[in-house]
């Protein structure tokens, strides 16, 4: 069964570091999103792309943060100066075109979680 | 602002029922969603309500009222497994046919024996 691959599983980094997160989606998708989770907390949402653009994003998605699909698999996010409350869990996720998809189902990856000391 | 609020915890017994609420006050509405996450990993998809009504996915059903604002989970038989977190979430866009998703606050589930 096709599925969402996060790596690294686990990354520590110092803060003010950059941070490049990478993710292979479901081959046939077309919509790529970021989510984070911190500790304990609610999955929020981040960002979403879609045709090599960012379609929707979240206040947390400030500028320190970007997206980028280099070639025809890789999906990445990129911290560009970590701060302490970066701290969190981060899934990618995958979603096929709605029109003839299952509505409301994404399909996430494991996650990475990042941890900044 | 967005809000889909649910009961933090619930507990229950190895075969019996749970349901677990959820309310939610949001811009855009174009449905309702469910996902379980074990133990901090990837959340799975387990419902989808676009309409008002009951949908039944094996021991799983999911409900929900529009003009309430107001879903639920239904698990039946429960077993051991099912000890998770379940999270709701509305599907509040329809921008560029995607699924922005935003996510309750997620109930933790115990079941015991």
């Amino acid at each position: 069964e096709p599925e969402v691959t996060q790596t690294p599983s686990h990354q520590v980094t110092q803060m003010g570091q950059e941070v490049i997160l990478r993710c292979v989606p479901i081959s046939n998708h077309l919509y790529f999103y970021w989510y984070r989770q911190i500790l304990g907390q609610k999955v929020e949402f981040l960002v979403s792309f879609y045709n090599n653009e960012i379609s929707e994003k979240s206040e947390i998605f400030d500028d320190q943060f970007s997206v980028e699909r280099p070639d025809g698999s890789n999906f990445t996010l990129k911290i560009r100066s970590t701060k302490l409350e970066d701290s969190a869990m981060y899934f990618c996720a995958s979603s096929r075109r709605d029109r003839g998809g299952l509505g409301g189902e994404l399909f996430f990856g494991e996650g990475s979680r990042l941890t900044v000391l | 602002g967005q809000s889909l609020e649910q009961p933090s915890e619930v507990t229950a017994v190895e075969g019996a029922i749970v349901q677990i609420n959820c309310t939610y006050q949001t811009s855009g509405f174009y449905g309702l969603s469910w996902y379980q996450q074990h133990d901090g990993g990837a959340p799975t998809f387990l419902s989808y309500n676009a309409l008002d009504g009951l949908e039944e996915t094996g021991r799983f059903s999911s409900f929900l009222s529009r003009s309430d604002s107001y879903g639920y989970l239904l698990l039946q038989e429960l077993q051991m497994k099912d000890s998770a977190s379940y999270f709701c979430a509305v599907r509040d866009t329809l921008t560029g046919g995607g699924n922005k998703l935003t996510f309750g606050t997620g109930t933790q589930l115990k079941v015991e024996l």
